[in-house]
């Protein structure tokens, strides 16, 4: 069974401060991939990342950057110098490839992120 | 760029009605899955489809159906609806299996 993990239900920064979300998986499977999506107010899921379990560099996207640590089964995002258009709901997801439904995602509880001006 | 089709973006229906809740994947994608986000909760896998089978089923109750057509947009129909099938309801299309998915923008049902 998979499961994510994203301990930190909600967060509150000011704009600039920078800000980590926390996410933790469990899987069987040896080849997977790790996934950021962000869900702004008005609904939709936006793709951040997808992540390759045999690719530990971290990536850093502007503002954005991810931290995946295969030994501690982490794959962290952090948003540097926030600012008010970065708040939303994210998730962190995990799909598994030793079975056909490569993109079945399974999504941690998602982190609400607000940033106040 | 073109991006995944979710009609209609919202929907009313009373209990014990129908729904049947439409999806077109970016041109070209094989590939489609249907999410579940009841208020406050993460996406729940319900079911997929590629190349017009089903690939693999997740927490989809018996009242819901769903299917891909030789165009590969999907239908997701859902009968004797519930309260509890207030929901956004996120399709996903991927070339292939083993490729990122895009969502849509969803459709929000309310069944009062």
């Amino acid at each position: 069974a998979q499961k994510v993990t994203q301990a930190q239900t909600e967060i509150s920064v000011v704009e600039k401060e920078d800000v980590t979300l926390d996410c933790v998986y469990e899987t069987r499977d040896t080849t997977y991939y790790l996934f950021w999506y962000k869900q702004p107010p008005s609904g939709e899921l936006v793709f951040l990342i997808r992540r390759n379990s045999f690719d530990e560099q971290n990536e850093i996207s502007g503002r954005y950057s991810w931290n995946f640590q295969k030994s501690t089964s982490s794959f962290n995002f952090t948003i540097t110098a926030s600012q008010v258009v970065d708040s939303a709901v994210y998730f962190c997801a995990l799909s598994g490839r030793n079975n056909n439904a490569g993109n079945m995602l399974t999504f941690g509880g998602g982190t609400r992120l607000m940033v106040k001006p | 760029a073109a991006g995944v089709i979710q009609s209609p973006r919202h929907l009313i229906k009373e209990k014990r009605e129908t729904a049947t809740l439409k999806c077109y994947p970016i041109p070209r994608h094989d590939t489609v899955y249907w999410y579940q986000q009841g208020p406050g909760q993460d996406p729940q896998f319900l079911i997929s489809f590629y190349e017009k089978m089903q690939s693999d089923k997740g927490s989809i109750p018996d009242r819901f159906s769903a299917q891909q057509f030789s165009d590969y947009h999907s239908e997701l129909n859902m009968s004797s609806l519930e309260l509890g099938d207030s929901a956004l309801y996120f399709c996903a299309s991927s070339f292939t299996l083993n490729t990122e998915a895009f969502f849509g923008q969803g459709t929000r049902l309310t069944v009062v």
